[in-house]
């Protein structure tokens, strides 16, 4: 079974803090992204590596950064996080194309930003 | 950008009724996929359709991809409780990723 995990279910930052949210997947899939999920905006692309120290930007890319060093690590970077950035944060790899794979995704991480 | 959306936003029904989502994208899709998100869990993969006009059955899931590949729908027949969750559309345009629908809730009241 492939398994996606994430660092934290839930996490509250200050407006202004740096934020890391990890991700790892353990079947060797070349792609991972990042999304983030509101209401009645389903889920939207934050970013996603094709392979690693690879990225490239998804539809809502700003206030973001990633990084990816190892194959099997995804890492979101907020640098200076804001209220707006509270969100469902879902991480997902795919084995190989990332237009026809299938996406797995972690449980999520419930991010507050006060 | 491609955007997929999807209709209704929410649907509540009683247990036994049917229940239908639909998706439509801006662009011509090369294959659709839908995911189910329980409330409180993340989405995982049902299906996908790849053949213009295809249909495929789950069950009492029926799923189906428009003939001008721009749209696709799931049907549930005589819904349960266990059906209760979002579901998400997926598909691939021009571009090189997945585009997400915006969902479609679905709440079953017994």
């Amino acid at each position: 079974d492939v398994k996606v995990t994430q660092s934290s279910r839930y996490l509250v930052k200050r407006t202004g803090e740096k934020v890391f949210l990890e991700c790892v997947q353990d079947m060797d899939h070349e792609n991972m992204f990042w999304y983030r999920q509101d209401p009645g905006l389903g889920l939207r692309l934050i970013y996603f590596s094709y392979d690693v120290k690879m990225k490239e930007k998804g539809d809502i890319p700003e206030g973001y950064s990633v990084s990816r060093e190892k194959k099997e690590r995804f890492s979101l970077i907020l640098e200076s996080a804001s209220t707006n950035q509270t969100s469902m944060y879902l991480c997902a790899s795919s084995p190989r194309d990332p237009r026809t794979d299938t996406q797995y995704f972690g449980p999520g991480t419930r991010l507050t930003v006060l | 950008g491609q955007q997929v959306m999807q209709i209704p936003q929410y649907q509540h029904v009683q247990e036994g009724e049917d229940f239908t989502t639909y998706c439509n994208s801006s662009t011509t899709l090369s294959n659709i996929q839908w995911y189910k998100q329980r409330p409180g869990g993340h989405p995982v993969f049902l299906i996908q359709l790849v053949k213009s006009g295809e249909v495929k059955k789950q069950k009492r899931l029926t799923f189906q991809f428009g003939e001008a590949k721009k749209n696709s729908s799931l049907h549930i027949t005589a819904t349960q409780t266990t059906d209760v969750g979002t579901y998400f559309c997926a598909g691939a345009g021009g571009g090189n990723k997945l585009t997400f629908g915006t969902g479609t809730q679905l709440k079953v009241e017994l």
